[in-house]
């Protein structure tokens, strides 16, 4: 059975790093590109980027080239989403999803909900 | 980029009644990649819909896709208590993006 399992909620201050997980099971990992979408408070979905984790290639939405990092680690079977500075909007529910061949995203972990206040 | 616009952003609509859901694209959309997608309060999304009409593992047959080009639809011929919800279209053209949803709510 396909599993994607998040890492847990966060609260940060703005100007803090933060890297979050989800970790994979159930199927080879470093054989599928896995994703990062983001949904803000109470609006639709956005897609981040995507990595495959037998190279390490990466993609990444114009909206989002720059302000975040994609990485995985396939000795872990783990894909992580992380900020080097975070702002009070990149406040939002973050899920990762599995991406099939044909580029939908047939599995998603049950999301990480990022907080940033000061 | 392809930009996906999705018609209504709202439906208000009672159980047993059949729901059409409209996802125009901005260009093409290559050999049918666009997907749909439920979502819930409080849930991740669920996928519906791949390869613009068919159903993924589980999906009943009530929820039915078309389309092609730049025009796609998303039905739900009977509503049951449990369809309402958020409905996503999704797209991979040379990147992937997600339409803006359309809610479809218990009249």
């Amino acid at each position: 059975e396909v599993q994607l399992v998040q890492s847990g909620a966060e609260v940060k201050k703005p100007g803090e790093s933060l890297k979050i997980s989800c970790k994979a099971s159930g199927y080879v990992f470093a054989s599928y590109w896995i994703g990062w979408v983001r949904q803000m408070p109470g609006k639709g979905l956005e897609w981040m980027g995507i990595i495959y984790p037998g190279d390490s290639d990466s993609r990444y939405s114009p909206s989002f080239q720059g302000q975040v990092t994609i990485s995985a680690d396939k000795s872990i079977s783990t894909a992580y989403l992380q900020w080097s500075s975070l702002k009070a909007s990149d406040t939002a529910m973050y899920y990762c999803a599995r991406v099939s061949d044909q580029y939908y995203f047939d599995y998603w972990g049950q999301g990480t909900l990022v907080t940033v206040s000061s | 980029e392809i930009v996906l616009t999705q018609s209504p952003g709202t439906l208000s609509l009672s159980p047993g009644e059949r729901a059409t859901l409209s996802c125009r694209a901005s260009q093409s959309v290559s050999s049918g990649y666009l997907a749909w997608y439920q979502q819930k309060p409080g849930q991740a999304p669920r996928l519906l819909i791949y390869g613009a009409s068919s159903r993924a593992t589980g999906i009943p047959d009530r929820f039915s896709g078309i389309g092609s080009g730049t025009d796609f639809t998303l039905t739900i011929s009977r509503l049951e208590p449990e369809d309402f919800a958020v409905y996503y279209c999704q797209q991979y053209g040379s990147l992937l993006t997600f339409g803006g949803g359309t809610k479809v709510e218990i009249k």
